[in-house]
């Protein structure tokens, strides 16, 4: 069975700074790894997603992920925080893309100071 | 294109009372899913379907959940009798195909008391 725990259930981070969100994976067979994000009352968005291509992986609004098989990680990034990045975003975890089987870690809520 | 509709946004019941929340996912999208989202959790899975079959619904509470999605399209989930720990967000979800990305709805914010 395949699992993602991510490390930190709240991050705050001044706007213009780094954002760092850290996922670590367990699965048995080659992961895809997706990061989703999800505003207030509003269902999950996919940012990005690792699918065995490029071990980095570029997202939209300036995140990115950087698959690390050695690590087991798929930690996401963004150089510059803006005040619209407050939000939740999940790691979730697929050992099969045919039927997208997502198993999510708990999530990270961003919270961003002015 | 139109999102996943998901209906009612809210609904309050006492437990043991039934509950039924409405997905219509987009227009041609084969494959649909129910997730529950527990506060402070992540999603997780209850049941997906291809077309108006069920492919897996391993993690169903079939004792007091149902689901259904008649002619491939809308689906309904109802819990019948609810019980506190059903408290939670009904998200509905859908895709195209094996090779597209999901598409989520906003969610139903189901409170038990």
């Amino acid at each position: 069975a395949q699992s993602v725990t991510q490390l930190g259930s709240h991050v705050s981070v001044s706007e213009g700074a780094l954002v760092l969100l850290r996922c670590n994976y367990s699965s048995s067979v080659p992961p895809y790894l997706f990061w989703y994000v999800q505003y207030p009352n509003q269902g999950l968005q996919l940012l990005l997603k690792y699918t065995s291509a490029a071990t980095l992986v570029k997202g939209i609004n300036g995140f990115e992920a950087e698959f690390k098989k050695s690590e087991t990680s798929f930690h996401l990034t963004k150089p510059s925080a803006h005040m619209s990045d407050a939000a939740e975003y999940f790691c979730a975890v697929s050992v099969n893309r045919a039927d997208y089987k997502l198993s999510f870690g708990a999530g990270t809520t961003v919270t961003v100071r002015a | 294109e139109a999102g996943v509709a998901q209906s009612p946004r809210y609904k309050i019941i006492e437990k043991r009372q039934s509950v039924a929340f409405w997905c219509n996912p987009i227009s041609g999208h084969a494959t649909l899913y129910w997730y529950q989202q527990i506060l402070g959790q992540g999603p997780k899975l209850l049941i997906q379907f291809q077309n108006n079959g069920v492919v897996d619904d391993s993690q169903l509470p079939k004792d007091r959940f149902s689901a259904e999605r008649l002619k491939g399209v809308d689906s309904t989930l109802k819990i019948q009798p609810a019980k506190l720990e059903d408290s939670a967000v009904y998200l509905c979800a859908s895709r195209y195909d094996r090779n597209s990305p999901l598409h989520f709805g906003n969610g139903t914010r189901l409170t038990v008391t």
